[in-house]
């Protein structure tokens, strides 16, 4: 049984760039929300998606957006890349919408912006 | 003022000890209380979650609410070196439970 994939592992791109993000949920979780890790720093939620809508989001502007798709897989978008932006990006599935705060966390995308 | 404040080490004990890992948090509404393991490089890994105030044990770890103090705690006994990790503090409230909040992580290593 496979658990939270993501790709790519690494990327670099240049400021001003956008840039796509991908993520599959473990097998049966119908639920994802992802993440962004600065380095030395907890995790922050972005947003999640349940049922192909977001449902929630946290501190982050609208450069930040996501699609789900049909199969629960997931895509995280960030266009007018800055600086700032490097990270791990983290993808999380988990089952029932908001209801669910049992979180399996994938390896994560490295982004690195230049 | 975070919402959850961890401190971020790094600490450093001998094989055998006991750990003690501690977060405090500022939001009354946080009902789920849960511990990530971090190795370098790697996503968060679930160690334990409760529900609201009490203790939880898993083998050689504890987990440790108390919501009266806004403060919870993770033990590790006879802690061996494949523990070294960042642990990280998480909770979230009963009307968003999906949006985790985390820690800042604590940096922990232990030495053979």
């Amino acid at each position: 049984d496979a658990g939270v994939t993501q790709s790519p592992t690494h990327l670099i791109k240049t400021r001003g760039q956008q840039v796509t993000l991908r993520c599959s949920p473990k097998s049966g979780h119908d639920t994802v929300s992802w993440y962004q890790q600065a380095l030395g720093q907890g995790p922050q939620f972005i947003f999640q998606y349940y049922e192909e809508e977001e449902r929630q989001r946290g501190n982050f502007p609208d450069r930040f957006s996501g699609h789900q798709f049909p199969n629960y897989s997931s895509e995280l978008n960030v266009n007018a890349l800055l600086l700032g932006d490097s990270a791990l990006y983290l993808c999380a599935s988990g089952l029932g919408g908001i209801g669910s705060y049992e979180q399996y966390f994938g390896p994560g995308t490295r982004l690195t912006v230049t | 003022q975070k919402e959850v404040e961890q401190d971020p080490g790094p600490l450093s004990v001998p094989e055998g000890a006991i750990v003690s890992l501690n977060c405090t948090y500022s939001n009354s509404a946080f009902q789920y209380f849960m511990w990530y393991r971090q190795y370098s490089r790697k996503g968060p890994e679930l160690l334990m979650y409760t529900y609201s105030s009490g203790n939880k044990e898993d083998g050689r770890f504890t987990a440790q609410v108390d919501k009266s103090s806004k403060y919870i705690s993770l033990f590790i006994r006879d802690s061996q070196p494949s523990d070294s990790a960042t642990y990280l503090c998480a909770m979230s409230s009963y009307s968003s439970a999906s949006k985790i909040i985390f820690g800042s992580g604590t940096r922990l290593s232990i030495r053979p």
